[in-house]
């Protein structure tokens, strides 16, 4: 099993500010087959990214996603009032196929 | 715009079987994949498994023994079965799209699109 981890767990930003999520894989990710979601409370995941860089249709521009191999990073570059939620990140290729990381919350400062 | 929408029991006993079924509006089931994933508290979100618009289905082998999952055409919509529940299958259950993406020889998983996700309780 792919194991993903999340660093770090918990992040307290200002709005306005940079946030930065790193996603760790305890193997290399098939093809960079990697996504970010972003979960509020009550409500579904929701699709940022997927194949590591690609934003999903909607997804403003401050949010961006890089890596590959193990290392994978999520970055929004200027925090608004609604990005304060839980972002997961997922790979797909080991077994089994789809495997979530635990989680970043971040939360207003 | 295309939207899901889980229905089933709430709440079960020890040992019950569990039937969901999501229902698929604003576009078809036969393109896409569609996946069931689960959140709790303890283990986060785990993949069940999913169903191909031809009916191929690859399930999570932690649960493969004990899940079933089908299409239903002709009402537009998916189900899951999972059979001997315990208390640790208690979770909120996701319908969800798989966005298949291909550049070049690559191709690209994601969950593009989520039902609102519906509570199931096992508990005697």
């Amino acid at each position: 099993e792919i194991v993903l981890t999340q660093s770090p767990g918990a992040l307290s930003l200002s709005p306005g500010e940079r946030a930065t999520l790193s996603c760790r894989a305890s193997q290399s990710v098939s093809s960079g087959n990697l996504a970010w979601y972003q979960q509020k409370p009550g409500q579904a995941p929701k699709l940022l990214i997927y194949a590591a860089s690609t934003r999903a249709t909607g997804i403003p521009a401050r949010f961006s996603g890089s890596g590959s191999g193990t290392d994978f990073t999520l970055t929004i570059s200027r925090l608004e009032p609604e990005d304060f939620a839980v972002y997961y990140c997922q790979q797909y290729g080991g077994s089994p196929l789809f495997t979530f990381g635990p989680g970043t919350k971040v939360d207003i400062k | 715009q295309v939207q899901l929408q889980e229905s089933g029991p709430g709440l079960l006993k020890p040992s019950e079987p569990l039937s969901l079924t999501c229902t698929v509006s604003g576009g078809s089931i036969s393109s896409y994949y569609w996946s069931w994933i689960r959140q709790s508290p303890g283990k986060g979100l785990e993949w069940i498994g999913y169903i191909t618009y031809s009916g191929t289905t690859n399930y999570n082998p932690s649960l493969k023994s004990r899940v079933t999952i089908s299409l239903e055409r002709s009402t537009n919509q998916f189900s899951l079965k999972m059979s001997s529940l315990t208390a640790a299958d208690t979770a909120v259950y996701y319908c969800a799209r798989v966005r298949v993406t291909v550049y070049g020889e690559m191709i690209y998983y994601a969950f593009d699109m989520w039902g609102q996700g519906t509570m199931v309780a096992v508990s005697s």
